[in-house]
């Protein structure tokens, strides 16, 4: 059965601060994504990493899939308080199916 | 504009209700997939569907009903059976050609049991 755990599950940050979160899964995958939510609000999609050794970046945010340690990390610079939200990663499974299992979410908030 | 839309946005129901949540997609998407969400919590997969007319249950169907007799829609109903239905309501979508794509999300429908 495939698990997802992201940690920290919370996460207080001051602006302009640096910081990491990481996704680990438990079964082989190759397939990995990251997802924010704002309070009440739906997913958007972030970053698509399809390979081992794949980084995305956009703004302050940069993404990187190690799938022979199944881990994913979502790296986080020079925080500003827009960032604050709840950011999730997901798993593909099922092969051709196109499910996903998501981790708990990790829920950021950045202080002036 | 392409999307995924939900309806309705806020929903009541009684105890021993069946209620529907619609969802519809212009994005011309083969996959479609409801989730629910509790707060605090990740997303957990009800059902989900790769064709018209097929649909597989997901980790937590029971209480749940879905049918897919257009590509565009996908509607869920929440039955009486489901003894805790309060909870966010996402509906998402993608294409399966050429492997899965990423899922791509609509707006949300909030149940609430009154």
């Amino acid at each position: 059965e495939l698990k997802v755990e992201q940690n920290p599950l919370f996460l207080s940050m001051q602006e302009g601060k640096n910081y990491t979160i990481y996704c680990n899964y438990s079964t082989t995958s190759d397939r990995l994504y990251w997802y924010r939510q704002d309070p009440g609000k739906s997913l958007e999609s972030l970053f698509v990493l399809l390979s081992n050794g794949a980084v995305k970046q956009e703004g302050r945010l940069m993404a990187s899939l190690d799938t022979k340690a199944r881990l994913s990390t979502l790296h986080i610079t020079a925080a500003v308080h827009d960032l604050s939200a709840t950011y999730f990663c997901a798993v593909g499974y099922g092969g051709s199916q196109g499910n996903l299992i998501f981790g708990k979410g990790t829920k950021l908030s950045v202080k002036p | 504009d392409g999307g995924i839309t939900q309806s309705p946005k806020y929903l009541f129901r009684k105890e021993g209700q069946n209620v529907t949540l619609s969802c519809e997609q212009n994005l011309n998407h083969d996959a479609m997939y409801w989730y629910r969400q509790d707060p605090g919590q990740g997303l957990r997969l009800i059902y989900y569907s790769q064709i018209v007319n097929d649909f597989q249950k997901g980790d937590i169907a029971e209480g749940y009903s879905v049918s897919r007799e257009k590509k565009e829609s996908f509607p869920l109903t929440v039955t009486s059976a489901q003894k805790n239905p309060t909870a966010f309501y996402l509906c998402a979508s993608s294409t399966l050609a050429g492997g899965p794509g990423e899922q791509f999300f609509g707006p949300g429908t909030r149940l609430t049991v009154l």
